[in-house]
């Protein structure tokens, strides 16, 4: 089984609409990064969550970890064209121990139709 | 800030010929650097930790014979697929945390580089 699951796998949403994507583990997270993907391309940093009940926004995202930092939401707000892609979630889960390392989600696949 | 290249961004060769794609840290040095495996609809898969000046930690399973990486600067690594076969066409991507003390930092990624191998 994943150490990290996302969800939904894929998501399609009307232009205009609000949606969330899961992520969890049940292992602590000690860092937990959202990237977002074009398919055949690199992954761009959208945010990075370190303390439990931690929220980030930046434009129309919100991430947030949960208390116990095992879960994670991201929230897209009025969803566009523009934010069509894959999105991961990635966690150091081995505690600071293994310097940098992340373990990814499988990906949430978000299509946004106009 | 924080970019981060690959080069090249596709290339196909004939099985048995070797291939080295870099990883470079344009505007900020790089103690750590990352390789990662995707394939079609899948996640990320590490295969492998470079660090500046040592040898790169191999994931489980990752042959370091054919995956050798050699990181020999802050701002550049290289990973160089010997004797590639046609079951090593992939999407590899690096990706370069920046060099600090905080314990928590992130990885910024390059645009990855398309394999296919005849």
């Amino acid at each position: 089984s994943q150490e990290l699951e996302q969800s939904p796998q894929s998501l399609i949403v009307q232009e205009g609409k609000n949606l969330t994507i899961n992520c969890t583990s049940s292992k602590t997270l000690y860092g937990l990064y959202w990237y977002k993907q074009k398919y055949g391309e690199g992954l761009i940093f959208l945010m990075m969550l370190q303390k439990g009940g931690e929220e980030k926004s930046h434009e129309k995202i919100t991430a947030k970890l949960d208390e116990k930092k095992q879960q994670s939401s991201l929230h897209i707000t009025a969803s566009q064209p523009s934010h069509a892609g894959i999105y991961l979630c990635g966690a150091d889960i081995a505690g600071g121990t293994s310097y940098g390392k992340l373990t990814f989600g499988q990906g949430t696949i978000l299509t946004v139709h106009p | 800030g924080a970019v981060v290249s690959q080069h090249p961004s596709w290339v196909i060769c004939k099985s048995g010929t070797s291939v080295k794609i870099e990883c470079r840290s344009l505007d900020f040095q790089a103690t750590t650097m990352f390789w990662y495996r995707q394939f079609p609809k899948q996640s990320l898969m590490l295969m492998a930790t470079s660090n500046e000046g040592s040898k790169a930690t191999y994931e489980q399973g990752v042959e370091k014979d054919k995956f050798l990486i050699n990181h020999a600067s802050l701002t550049l690594s290289t990973l160089t697929v010997t004797s590639a076969h046609p079951e090593d066409s992939s999407f590899y991507i690096c990706s370069a945390t920046p060099t600090s003390g905080r314990a928590l930092l992130v990885q910024f990624f390059g645009p990855g580089t398309r394999l296919t191998v005849l």
